[in-house]
């Protein structure tokens, strides 16, 4: 089945390292996305992807930091200097041009520090 | 700036009530508008779209939103509610040739369905 996956599901990590949370996708899509979820927040962007080798900010990403060698992976780390990282991170993935605004979601990854 | 307003953060119902949520954007121009759902436990996934065309759109599970372009609004509906809609709502809305971040997310409704 076509899907994203997002690994691991749970992670836990002490102040002042970082980690790295993974992304795939198998749906041929172009355009990748992370977004941050913390509860009555809603869902914010941290980075975005529209091609292979090339990636922008959106609107949190401080203290986050993302590549995108391959169009089926897309990994974000965050970092030491992300202040609040204990939350919810969800990647996402779409079509460019007529369906670019439909997006795929896998199913996340908590984030706790200690 | 763009952004989404939804009314209720947390709405507890009796099965079988009716529902309505509220949400409204702020963009004078185009827009295409969504309603995602989040069930407990499991991915965030598309609800219902509207794109063009008539306003009443009908999505999965029974439910539906209505476009109202004066009031610049997407409430989303459902005659019925059952147990499993359970779930976290977000209603979004993009810009027609805005970027590939174009997309806005309004902040969730929390609804419990009480059995």
């Amino acid at each position: 089945d076509g899907g994203i996956t997002q690994s691991p599901k749970y992670l836990f990590r002490k102040e002042g390292q970082n980690v790295t949370l993974s992304c795939e996708q198998n749906l041929n899509h172009d355009a990748m996305y992370w977004y941050r979820q913390d509860p009555g927040q809603g869902l914010r962007l941290i980075y975005y992807s529209q091609i292979v080798n090339d990636f922008q900010k959106g609107d949190i990403a401080e203290g986050y930091s993302v590549s995108r060698e391959k169009k089926e992976s897309f990994p974000l780390t965050v970092t030491s200097a992300q202040k609040n990282p204990t939350a919810f991170y969800l990647c996402a993935s779409s079509m460019l041009g007529g369906g670019a605004n439909v997006l795929t979601f896998g199913a996340g990854s908590r984030l706790t520090v200690l | 700036a763009q952004s989404v307003s939804q009314h209720n953060h947390h709405v507890i119902l009796s099965e079988a009530a009716s529902l309505e949520l509220g949400c409204n954007y702020s963009y004078g121009g185009t827009v295409n508008l969504f309603w995602y759902v989040q069930y407990p436990g499991q991915h965030l996934q598309l609800l219902l779209k509207y794109f063009s065309g008539d306003p009443l759109v009908k999505g999965i599970k029974g439910f539906e939103a209505e476009f109202i372009k004066s009031k610049f609004s997407f409430n989303l509906r459902k005659p019925s509610v059952q147990w499993s809609d359970t779930a976290e709502y977000f209603c979004a809305f993009w810009v027609p040739g805005g970027g590939a971040d174009g997309l806005t997310f309004g902040k969730g409704t929390h609804l419990i369905i009480q059995p």
